[in-house]
């Protein structure tokens, strides 16, 4: 079962530079996000999906852009890295939007921005 | 004021002990309420949904008081590998639906 699978599990970036942080889920879901978690923030959403070809911002946007081709795939991307941005960020999916659906996570990446 | 507000401890508790967690959210209009463990460099992962009539799960008791906007875990007979973050997460529902507020989580350290 592979769930939420995020590719790379750590990265390193130089101030400027721009990478994809990758997100595929297999259980069909429709709901799919990412969030960054910052020590003593907890996790804060960047931007989620509600399905393919729709998308929307979240809590902090801002140096990021998203897009969902797909109903299983989900990449983040960084445009210009910045100090900032170094977190760990985690993709979730879930089946839909209803009340008590459970969020199933991937396994983090932890990106450095030096 | 944070939306989803928890006590970061760290809480550090005897094998044995019972242990509680709060957590207050300030969305009245917020429609389901969670607690999700997160282990040390891992994702976090779902421990229980919290229901208005309040549930249990083996050694966990999970409550909601709407009226005071208040969420509570219950951990009875500890256990070592109960050690880990609790993250406290509320459904803001609405147009908001779907998209989870995580409080700072609260770490619990427990010792032999």
């Amino acid at each position: 079962n592979a769930g939420v699978t995020q590719t790379p599990k750590f990265q390193v970036l130089k101030t400027g530079q721009s990478m994809t942080l990758q997100c595929a889920q297999d259980m069909n879901h429709e709901y799919m996000s990412w969030y960054r978690q910052d020590p003593g923030m907890g996790l804060r959403l960047i931007h989620y999906s509600v399905g393919a070809g729709i998308t929307d911002q979240g809590e902090v946007p801002n140096g990021y852009n998203v897009s969902r081709s797909t109903t299983e795939d989900f990449p983040l991307r960084l445009l210009s890295a910045a100090p900032s941005q170094t977190s760990v960020y985690f993709c979730a999916s879930s089946y839909g939007l209803e009340a008590n659906t459970e969020a199933f996570f991937g396994q983090g990446t932890r990106l450095t921005v030096v | 004021r944070k939306e989803v507000e928890q006590d970061p401890g760290p809480f550090n508790v005897p094998e044995g002990a019972t242990v509680a967690f709060n957590c207050t959210y300030s969305n009245s209009a917020s429609q389901s309420f969670f607690w999700y463990r997160q282990d040390c460099r891992k994702e976090p992962k779902l421990l229980m949904s919290v229901y208005s009539s309040g549930n249990e799960d083996g050694r966990f008791t999970a409550q909601l008081n709407r009226a005071s906007q208040y969420i509570s875990l219950l951990i009875r007979d500890s256990k070592l590998s109960d050690s880990a973050t609790y993250l406290c997460v509320v459904n803001a529902g609405g147009t908001s639906y779907g998209k989870l507020t995580f409080g700072q989580g609260t770490i619990l350290t427990v010792h032999p």
